[in-house]
Parts: structure tokens; sequence; C-alpha cells
């Protein structure tokens, strides 16, 4: 069966410091990936999606970025952080190929907060 | 642009007291209607994807329908572990859509013993 990991699960950081959040997927190959953030009283939203290796599309844009190394390893960084980069974020994955019509899977999240 | 509204944003219930939540969603061609449980501090679960108008999927004591322009999802019983937040999103047809899932707010869900 496939799992989905994140890490770290909660962080605190400064303004102006840089970020660096990862997720693995394990139990599938060349799966989709996605980067959502979650802030208090609003719904997900998406800010990275990867269909393979190096292939990155960002639909909004922001402090943030999204690289992706290894065939199940997407990160999302930042190089300096701002007060409103505070959130929920969740990564999920969904089957390879298919346009992207499967169901996307959430990991655990990670919880920052900016200070 | 997408939209989806859920209703009600919260909504109490005694253990044993059927109710629905709606989803209500503005799509240029639906692909996929999504519905997810999420639990405080975690990643959403998911439970239903539907397709096309008429569609209906059932999960222990959650049912959920589609219409052209909303969807329901039905709570037989609730037991005080169903309470959560449930999330609606929807998937557009259309290139440069495919892979976008457009999320409500939620609906948080309490079922007292």
């Amino acid at each position: 069966s496939q799992t989905i990991h994140q890490w770290p699960a909660t962080l605190v950081q400064p303004v102006g410091s840089p970020l660096s959040l990862e997720c693995t997927v394990e139990g599938t190959s060349n799966p989709n990936l996605y980067w959502y953030r979650q802030a208090a009283g609003r719904g997900l939203q998406l800010l990275f999606y990867s269909v393979g290796i190096g292939q990155i599309s960002s639909e909004v844009p922001q402090n943030l970025s999204a690289s992706r190394p290894q065939d199940r390893q997407f990160i999302l960084s930042s190089k300096k952080l701002l007060l409103s980069d505070s959130g929920f974020y969740l990564c999920a994955w969904s089957a390879p190929g298919r346009g992207g019509t499967d169901t996307q899977y959430f990991g655990p999240g990670t919880r920052l907060t900016v200070l | 642009e997408d939209q989806v509204t859920q209703s009600p944003e919260a909504l109490r219930l005694q253990e044993g007291e059927s109710s629905s939540l709606n989803c209500s969603y503005t799509v240029s061609g639906l692909r996929g209607l999504f519905w997810y449980r999420q639990d405080p501090g975690k990643g959403p679960e998911f439970l239903f994807t539907l397709y096309s108008a008429g569609e209906e999927k059932e999960k222990e004591r959650l049912k959920a329908t589609l219409t052209k322009k909303e969807s329901f999802l039905h709570i037989t019983a609730p037991k005080p572990e169903d309470s959560a937040t449930y999330l609606c999103a929807v998937q557009a047809r259309g290139s440069g859509s495919n892979y976008k899932l457009t999320f409500g707010k939620g609906t948080l869900l309490t079922v007292n013993p």
C-alpha cells in the first residue's frame, strides 16, 4: 500500500529565515505530487504540482518554490519567510498519468508558524 | 473561476440524529467532485469521488450524492467519532485545470453523545 510522509510536523521560524519542507511517498512509482496550503478560515489552496522529476508547475505566485529531485520526493522551499507564509502545509499524491484525474491522497501535514 | 460553497459552516447533532451537508459548486465542466474528512491537526482523509449527476456512493454511515449544481453528504445515525471537518472539492475539465482541486471551506460537524 502507499504511504506519504511529511516532515517536520511542526515548525516555528522567524521572519526572513529560509524554509525547507519535505514530502516522500512510498509504494508507488512516478506519482503526481502536490503542495497545498491551508490557512485559517480558508479552503485548501494548491501551490505547486509535479508530474515527474524536475517538472514543477506553479499555481499561485508567491514567496515559495518547489523542487522534485527524486521520483517520490517533493520539497517546498523559501529563501525568506514572510508572516503571511504561516499555515498548514499539505503534500498529496495521485496515481501517474490519466491527466491527474485520480483521487489525491494527503499526507499528515506540517504546521508552520512564522513569527 | 471555479467556486465551491459548503453549508452550513458548522453543525451540531445529537448521536443518532441524521442530517445532510451541502456542497454547491460552479465549474466549467465537472471532471470530478471529491469529499474528504479532516480531523484537527491532520491531513484530509479521502471519502468519495463522484463523476456524474445522479451518482451515489456509500461508506458506513455516509452517503454522497451528486446533481449538476450540488452534492450532499448524508450522515445516518451519526456517532461521536464522526465529528470532524468535511471538505468538498471539485476538479474541472480543460487544459491547465486537470490537476487542480478547488476546495470549499468545509463544514465542522460535532456529534454529541
